[in-house]
């Protein structure tokens, strides 16, 4: 069981608009930055947004991010095939005092 | 750019010891939050451990804690986890991460070693 929770799939088709949720306390998204990860079937996970809605360079602009309050959100414009990976949001918890992660959720593009 | 490759992964018997090690190449790890992150198989990312510059900023997660210990020599820009008293539950790939703020930021990533406890 994850302490922050993500639904475990999502679909979209090429071009459409897609929203993946991370839900979590006080004490992990609200209080702290959130990142997001993509990985790919195959090789490691690879940062996609970080501090909530920073986008380091090279990922698309498609990809936004954004967090109110205990939860976050990652949305992909644009959809196209090579989109489609497992997708992960992470956090400091203050109380844990360590990190951790949504389950991940499966983007499917039909 | 930092590249990262983990070394001395396997196969262990429960109660067991291993080493894995992290190797930087490109930049220093002297200003970056190194973690361990695992992954068993078919499953999502668990994170492990962290460790800045000294030995005096160090964290593991609540399912390790008393069993495994990280560790980094700056002057071979390696990070190591050392881990004892192996279950069955700890097979996973792991890898290390690397970062500069001190909180859930993975920017740099290794390719990942197989660790497998087994009879």
């Amino acid at each position: 069981q994850s302490v922050l929770t993500q639904p475990p799939s999502a679909s979209g088709t090429p071009g459409q608009r897609v929203t993946i949720s991370c839900s979590g306390s006080t004490s992990n998204i609200e209080n702290n930055f959130v990142y997001w990860y993509q990985q790919l079937p195959g090789p490691a996970p690879k940062l996609l947004i970080y501090r909530n809605n920073q986008r380091p360079s090279g990922v698309p602009d498609r990809f936004s991010g954004s967090k109110s309050g205990t939860s976050a959100s990652l949305a992909i414009s644009g959809l196209r095939s090579e989109d489609e990976a497992d997708y992960y949001c992470a956090a400091w918890d203050d109380s844990l005092s360590g990190v951790v992660f949504g389950g991940g959720t499966k983007l499917t593009v039909l | 750019e930092v590249q990262l490759v983990e070394s001395g992964g396997g196969l262990v018997q429960p109660g067991g010891s291993l080493r894995v090690s992290c190797k930087a190449s490109g930049s220093s790890l002297t200003s970056y939050w190194m973690h361990w992150v695992r992954q068993a198989p078919g499953k999502g990312l668990v994170w492990v451990s962290r460790i800045y510059t000294n030995e005096n900023n160090i964290n593991y997660a609540d399912s390790v804690k008393g069993r495994f210990t990280v560790s980094r020599d700056n002057a071979k820009n390696t990070v190591y986890l050392q881990m004892s008293s192996l279950r069955a539950e700890d097979t996973a790939v792991y890898y290390c991460a690397a970062g500069k703020d001190s909180g859930a930021v993975f920017a740099y990533w290794g390719q990942g070693i197989l660790v497998t406890v087994s009879s």
